[in-house]
């Protein structure tokens, strides 16, 4: 089974612009959750959906979005970026029933704002 | 508000040695507990998770975890480490009914041939 791919890999971009990155779960997987990373504060939880629905949200301003697909597909996007955004994007994937709590991370998305 | 501890930030052992990393979160209610392991250049892996039952798991390449509740701590052990352990190591809780994952702050694990 093919694991959860994140794509690009590596987005450089300026303060101001606006991004949007893309992950696809696992097959099979309806939940998918965004993380931020960086060295200062660490993994921080941004959103989960869930069949096209936002279920969680954590502590991040309103720049940062996200939407889920009907095939569970997910982006998110930042508008508006400021250098604090640098840093690596993770999304995670996981299924249903006791299993839905066991989350399957891709290789991230490492975004520079310059 | 939900927090992980992580005792020890950066742990250098030789190989053969005896692995433990400390874990301590804060929440009343009932949770899952997990252990991620980031190899160099490699995304996040599930190492092992606790969600009810015997409080001892193990997990993946012989590491086990016990949960103790009274103490709020899911400590990560391994009886003899290998120069491939060599890796960040992520302690993560959720609350039940919830796929927000917490995590701490990660230890460094360099092992020494």
């Amino acid at each position: 089974k093919a694991g959860v791919t994140q794509t690009p890999r590596y987005l450089i971009k300026t303060r101001g612009q606006q991004v949007t990155l893309s992950c696809s779960p696992i097959s099979g997987h309806r939940s998918v959750s965004w993380y931020q990373q960086t060295p200062g504060q660490g993994l921080q939880f941004l959103f989960e959906y869930f069949s096209e629905t936002q279920r969680n949200k954590g502590n991040f301003p309103g720049r940062f979005s996200g939407r889920q697909f009907s095939n569970s597909r997910s982006e998110m996007n930042v508008s508006t970026l400021e250098l604090g955004d640098s840093a690596l994007y993770l999304c995670a994937s996981s299924g249903t029933g006791t299993r839905g709590y066991e989350q399957y991370f891709g290789p991230g998305t490492r975004l520079t704002v310059t | 508000a939900q927090s992980v501890s992580q005792h020890n930030h950066h742990v250098i052992l030789s190989e053969a040695a005896s692995l433990e990393l400390g874990c301590n979160y804060s929440y009343g209610g009932t949770v899952n507990l997990f252990w991620y392991v980031q190899y160099p250049g490699q995304h996040l892996q599930l190492l092992l998770k606790y969600f009810s039952g015997d409080p001892l798991v193990k997990g993946i390449k012989g590491f086990e975890a016990e949960f103790i509740k009274s103490k709020f701590s899911f400590n990560l052990r391994k009886p003899s480490v290998q120069w491939s352990d060599t890796a960040e190591y992520f302690c993560a809780v959720n609350r039940r009914a919830t796929n927000k994952l917490i995590f701490g702050t990660g230890t460094l694990l360099a092992v020494q041939p």
